[in-house]
């Protein structure tokens, strides 16, 4: 079965901070992503990696950035935290790009920015 | 512009009964749609998924409906049970790799 794990299940922050959100998956999947994910709005995909160190942004990159040093992990950043990055944030993998690769999720990192 | 939509942000039936969760598209360049479910606390899971040179795709009680004229599918839970109660995803994707998501609908199934 493939796992997606993500380093914290709950985060709180203060505004200004910089946020590390760590994701990892163990069934040697090319691709990652980063989602979050609101009330309303679904899921909107910030970024998605299709390699190691190679990065393409999504329909929500703004405020972000990420990190893909190591085919397992990717790192979702950010820089400088604001109330409005309060969000469920989703990492995935999949095995390819193409429309029939499902995506594996992880359980989630609810981060709370004060 | 949300290019997916999912109307009904909540559905509710009785257990036995047919859940049907829809779902809109507006970028004709989609060509593969899946349906995720999710758990409370846990992150989304794969449910079943339909190309677009096709209109029906069936896997035990999920089916997956598609109408391209319509830029609408559908998924049809038969018969409904109450570990089906969850939040349902709409998804679509183009060539490029991307999957844009719908809203999710809850479905609760009533024992």
């Amino acid at each position: 079965d493939v796992k997606v794990t993500q380093s914290s299940r709950y985060l709180v922050k203060r505004t200004g901070e910089k946020v590390f959100l760590e994701c990892v998956q163990d069934m040697d999947h090319e691709n990652m992503f980063w989602y979050r994910q609101d009330p309303g709005l679904g899921l909107r995909l910030i970024y998605f990696s299709y390699d190691v160190k190679m990065k393409e942004k999504g329909d929500i990159p703004e405020g972000y950035s990420v990190s893909r040093e190591k085919k397992e992990r990717f790192s979702l950043i950010l820089e400088s935290a604001s109330t409005n990055q309060t969000s469920m944030y989703l990492c995935a993998s999949s095995l390819g790009l193409a429309g029939h690769y499902e995506q594996y999720f992880g359980p989630g990192t609810r981060l709370t920015v004060t | 512009d949300q290019q997916v939509k999912q109307n009904s942000p909540s559905l509710s039936v009785q257990e036995g009964r047919i859940s049907i969760l829809n779902c809109d598209y507006t970028n004709s360049m989609f060509d593969y749609f899946l349906w995720y479910k999710k758990y409370p606390a846990e992150g989304p899971t794969f449910l079943i998924s339909i190309s677009s040179i096709k209109d029906k795709n069936e896997d035990g009680r999920f089916t997956v409906f598609l109408n391209k004229s319509a830029k609408h599918l559908s998924l049809h839970i038969v018969p409904s049970q109450p570990g089906d109660s969850a939040v349902y995803f709409c998804a679509a994707k183009t060539n490029a790799g991307k999957s844009t998501f719908g809203d999710g609908t809850t479905l609760t199934v009533k024992p």
